[in-house]
């Protein structure tokens, strides 16, 4: 398996723009998690799904973040508009829903916003 | 309000010696814990976990340990090698105890590992 996949891996751009993350998650893993990493905050949950439907979203910050999942192969962050204090590392990780704690992270997409 | 807590930002050992790594935990509703590994540009890898109902588990040179009265669980890598120089995370879930799988994370610690 590839593991989860998450691009773009680096996405640099201006204030004001709309930004998309994509993830593609573990074949067989229902359930889906965003985190966002900054040196204040550390890792934190912004929203997670089971099953495609999100589940807690009281981590997403402000109404200018927004999370889908279309289906169990797909999920986007969006973050429209962007600003200089959403850059960080941003995490997509998945695993095979309750009971099973366990998570396998991608490898992150760095959104630098200037 | 940090519900996992690594109080150790960063910790320094010599190659052979023995790396112990602290958590705190405040929500008693969480009954299942984990240790990632991260290195740098990467994602975190999952490492060792525990339930609570166990004190402890053991998985080659790392042993995780919980002591659920003092909401308090460690991680033991013996023998250190360079490897292991990452940034070690803590993390909590409350799986038993309420729905669903999220994992709560601590701020983690550098290790460094000389040889």
């Amino acid at each position: 398996d590839a593991g989860v996949i998450q691009s773009p891996r680096h996405e640099v751009t201006e204030m004001g723009q709309e930004v998309t993350l994509r993830c593609k998650p573990i074949s067989g893993h229902n359930s889906l998690f965003w985190y966002r990493q900054t040196m204040m905050r550390g890792l934190e949950l912004l929203i997670y799904f089971n099953n495609n439907v999100p589940i807690d979203d009281s981590g997403m910050p402000e109404d200018r973040f927004s999370a889908k999942m279309p289906n169990a192969s797909f999920s986007t962050l969006k973050i429209q508009p962007s600003e200089p204090r959403d850059s960080a590392v941003y995490f997509c990780a998945s695993s095979r829903g309750q009971g099973m704690a366990e998570a396998f992270f991608g490898q992150g997409t760095r959104l630098t916003v200037v | 309000d940090q519900q996992v807590k690594q109080n150790s930002p960063s910790l320094s050992v010599q190659e052979g010696r023995i790396s112990i790594l602290n958590c705190d935990y405040t929500n008693s509703m969480f009954d299942y814990f984990l240790w990632y590994k991260k290195y740098p540009a990467e994602g975190p890898t999952f490492l060792i976990s525990i339930s609570s109902i166990k004190d402890k588990n053991e998985d080659g040179r790392f042993t995780v340990f919980l002591n659920k009265s003092a909401k308090h669980l460690s991680l033991h890598i013996v023998p250190s090698q360079p490897g292991d120089s990452a940034v070690y995370f803590c993390a909590a879930s409350a799986i038993l105890k309420a729905a669903g799988n999220k994992l709560t994370f601590g701020g983690g610690t550098r290790v460094l590992v000389k040889p």
